[in-house]
């Protein structure tokens, strides 16, 4: 059984940057797992972020980047708003099937 | 405007069985992958199933298989998702959500606003 897996909680401080990763028990992710990214505030529907390892929604905004990392996937925030705080959930293909990542909280302070 | 409206949340009791319906609009429905995708409270996001646009592939999750079948009517622009054998665990909000053009190279790129399904004697 799949596991992918991300870092439970990161804080940044406003106008930084972070890294969020995703990793696969079943080794290296490549393009070929096609990462996604999604934010979730409280209370509200996931918003999609980044798909296909790094392409960005029309909604997205630029400081938001996909990328390949050491055989993780990897969200990387730069000049962080206040507005970013919000829990980021990974989804890869794995073998026909989707899994996605426990999520990260992502706290801006 | 894309718009993707689930109905067909309940509280059922285990072991019952419960029809999801998703409706869809402003945009070619045949055209698209869907999905189905739940979270039970507080908790993550589970990938459920999937259906191609044409409804003759389907692909599901371990812990739903044989249990719940996705399905999808294009003259109504409609996906569904018959759940039978309903246990606790499948207590969730379920979303109804849309594959980009290109199928899982484009991601989920619309959801609906989500419904409750709840299972408990």
């Amino acid at each position: 059984q799949t596991v992918v897996t991300q870092e439970p909680s990161l804080t940044v401080s406003p106008g930084g940057t972070v890294t969020l990763t995703c990793a696969s028990n079943t080794g290296a992710v490549t393009s070929a797992f096609y990462p996604n990214w999604y934010q979730q505030k409280p209370g509200q529907v996931p918003r999609p972020v980044i798909y296909n390892t790094n392409t960005r929604h029309p909604w997205t905004p630029a400081r938001f980047s996909g990328s390949l990392l050491g055989g993780e996937a990897a969200l990387t925030l730069s000049g962080v708003q206040p507005e970013d705080e919000a829990e980021y959930y990974c989804l890869l293909l794995c073998g026909g099937a989707w899994v996605f990542g426990g999520g990260t909280k992502l706290t801006v302070l | 405007e894309v718009q993707l409206v689930e109905s067909g949340g309940d509280l059922v009791q285990p072991g019952g069985s419960l029809r999801l319906s998703c409706a869809a609009s402003g945009f070619t429905f045949s055209s698209h992958w869907m999905s189905w995708v739940r979270q039970g409270p507080g908790k993550g996001l589970e990938w459920v199933a999937n259906v191609n646009p044409d409804g003759s592939v389907k692909y599901y999750v371990d812990s739903v298989r044989g249990r719940f079948t996705i399905s999808r009517d294009n003259a109504k622009d409609s996906l569904y998702l018959q759940m039978n054998s309903l246990r606790a665990e499948d207590s969730a909000v379920y979303y109804c959500a849309r594959w980009g053009i290109l199928g899982g190279r484009s991601g989920l790129d619309f959801w609906g606003q989500g419904l409750l399904v709840t299972v408990s004697s």
